[in-house]
C-alpha cells in the first residue's frame, strides 16, 4: 500500500542553519504531496503542497520539489529561526483512495539560538 | 475566525467508561475527519465523512463510532474506553476530499 517515510528526529540546528528534512514515498500513480507543520500545543496546518511531478511548493521560506524519479519531497529552508521549531509531517493523497491522506511519522525540529 | 473547534481539550477516563468528542467547523466544508496521533506513528485516520449524511471507516476504526450530525458537526464516540485508546485526537475538515485540510487543536485523552 501507499506509505510515506520521513527522517527520524529530533533534528537540532542552530539559528540561521540550512534545513533539510527528507521525505520519500511509495505510491502507484500520481499522488499529491504535502508538508504540514504542528507547533507546540496546536493542530496541524498546511505548510506547502505540490500536485504534480517537478512542481515546487513554497511558503514562509520553506520549499519542497516533487521528484517523481526519486519518489521524494524533501523540505528545505535556507536559514532557520527559533520560531521554526515544530513537528513537520509529510503526507500524500491520491484520487483513487478517496484522497485520504497518508502520513509520515513526523520529524521534530529544534532550533537553538 | 474559529475554524475547527474541538471539545474537550483534555480528558481522563477510566477503562470501560464512554465519552463523545465533539467537533464543529464554521467554514462550510463538506468533508470532515477524525485522526489519532501517537508518538512515532504520525496520524492515523479513524473515520471520515466525505459529505453530510455519509461516514466511512478509516485505517483504525475499531472501538469508535461517529456521527455526522449536520454539515458543521462531526462527533467521535468511545463506547467502552481502553488504555490503548490513550492518544491525542484531531478533528479536521476540508472543502472537498482533495483540498487542504484544516485541523482543530486536538483532544488529549488518557484512559487509565
Amino acid at each position: 500500500g501507499d506509505s510515506v517515510t520521513q527522517m527520524e528526529g529530533p533534528v537540532t540546528l542552530s539559528e540561521e542553519a540550512f534545513l533539510t528534512i527528507n521525505c520519500t514515498y511509495t505510491a502507484t500513480g500520481y499522488p499529491s504531496l504535502f508538508w504540514y507543520v504542528q507547533y507546540p500545543g496546536e493542530g496541524l496546518q498546511l505548510l506547502l503542497k505540490a500536485t504534480k511531478a517537478d512542481d515546487k511548493g513554497s511558503n514562509k521560506g520553506f520549499e519542497a520539489t516533487y521528484r517523481k524519479e526519486t519518489t521524494s519531497f524533501h523540505l528545505e529552508k535556507g536559514s532557520v529561526q527559533v520560531s521554526d521549531s515544530a513537528v513537520y509531517f509529510c503526507a500524500l493523497s491520491r484520487w483513487d483512495s478517496n484522497y485520504q491522506l497518508i502520513w509520515g511519522a513526523g520529524t521534530k525540529l529544534i532550533i537553538k539560538p | 475566525n474559529a475554524g475547527v473547534t474541538q471539545t474537550p481539550k483534555f480528558q481522563v477516563l477510566k477503562t470501560g467508561q464512554s465519552m463523545t468528542l465533539q467537533c464543529a467547523q464554521d467554514m462550510n466544508h463538506n468533508s470532515m475527519y477524525w485522526y489519532r496521533q501517537d508518538p512515532g506513528m504520525g496520524l492515523r485516520l479513524i473515520y471520515y465523512s466525505a459529505s453530510e449524511g455519509t461516514t466511512d471507516k478509516g485505517e483504525v476504526p475499531n472501538g469508535y463510532n461517529v456521527s455526522r450530525l449536520n454539515k458543521r458537526e462531526f462527533s467521535l464516540r468511545l463506547e467502552s474506553a481502553a488504555p490503548s485508546q490513550t492518544s491525542v485526537y484531531f478533528c479536521a475538515s476540508s472543502r472537498t476530499e482533495n483540498t487542504e485540510a484544516f485541523f482543530g487543536q486536538g483532544t488529549r485523552l488518557t484512559v487509565v
